[in-house]
């Protein structure tokens, strides 16, 4: 099976711009989770869909959103963008069962000028 | 913010040698995993233990599991230099979680030829 794909690959934005990232789960993985990852805060969880709902939501301003569709992939935007969105963004899927081992893509690396 | 604390944050062995790192967390959970990162790269899932486990194997790896110190460790046996990575550790919470993991901070293991 081909693995997780995130597009695109390198981003590079200027402060208050907004973007679109791109997650494509694992053939048959129904959910699909963002991490945001930092040198100062580490990998920090963004959310969680499945079957097209969001059921999990961490602590991050309302500028972050997402979105799945019914094929499970998965785009994620951040409007308004701020100097300290700059990060890596990792998708990973997971089969439905919760708590299950998750499957990371390669990442997009957005950098915000 | 993340759930905890690992130990060492960079680990420089040599080749054969084995290296050790351990978590600790803060909240009950439904399991722990560990996870490779090769610079800046997507996570690889390495090995889940479930809260009723406390001791797992997969090849040259060890994690043990102490529930009652809310503590686990990660032991890589025969170490090589392409096992070079961060390595991180991430619970997912008991409740609440669904396929959300939140991660350590990470130990960055060097191994020299």
């Amino acid at each position: 099976k081909a693995g997780v794909t995130q597009t695109p690959r390198y981003l590079i934005k200027t402060r208050g711009q907004q973007v679109t990232l791109s997650c494509s789960p694992i053939s048959g993985h129904r959910s699909v989770s963002w991490y945001q990852q930092t040198p100062g805060q580490g990998l920090q969880f963004l959310f969680e869909y499945f079957s097209e709902t969001q059921r999990n939501k961490g602590n991050f301003p309302g500028r972050f959103s997402g979105r799945q569709f019914s094929n499970s992939r998965s785009e994620m935007n951040v409007s308004t963008l701020e100097l300290g969105d700059s990060a890596l963004y990792l998708c990973a899927s997971s089969l439905e069962q919760i708590n299950n081992e998750q499957f990371f893509g390669p990442g997009t690396r957005l950098t915000v000028l | 913010s993340q759930q905890g604390e690992e130990d060492p944050q960079a680990l420089s062995i040599q080749e054969g040698e084995n290296a050790t790192m351990n978590c600790s967390y803060k909240t009950s959970i439904n399991n722990l995993q560990w996870y490779r990162q090769n610079s800046g790269r997507g996570l690889v899932h390495l090995i889940l233990i479930r809260s009723n486990e406390r001791e797992k194997h997969s090849g040259r790896l060890r994690v043990t599991l102490d529930t009652s110190k809310k503590s686990s460790s990660l032991l890589i046996t025969a170490s090589r230099a392409a096992d070079t990575a961060s390595y991180f550790c991430a619970t997912a919470p008991l409740s609440g979680g669904y396929n959300k993991l939140i991660f350590g901070a990470g130990t960055r293991l060097a191994v020299h030829p």
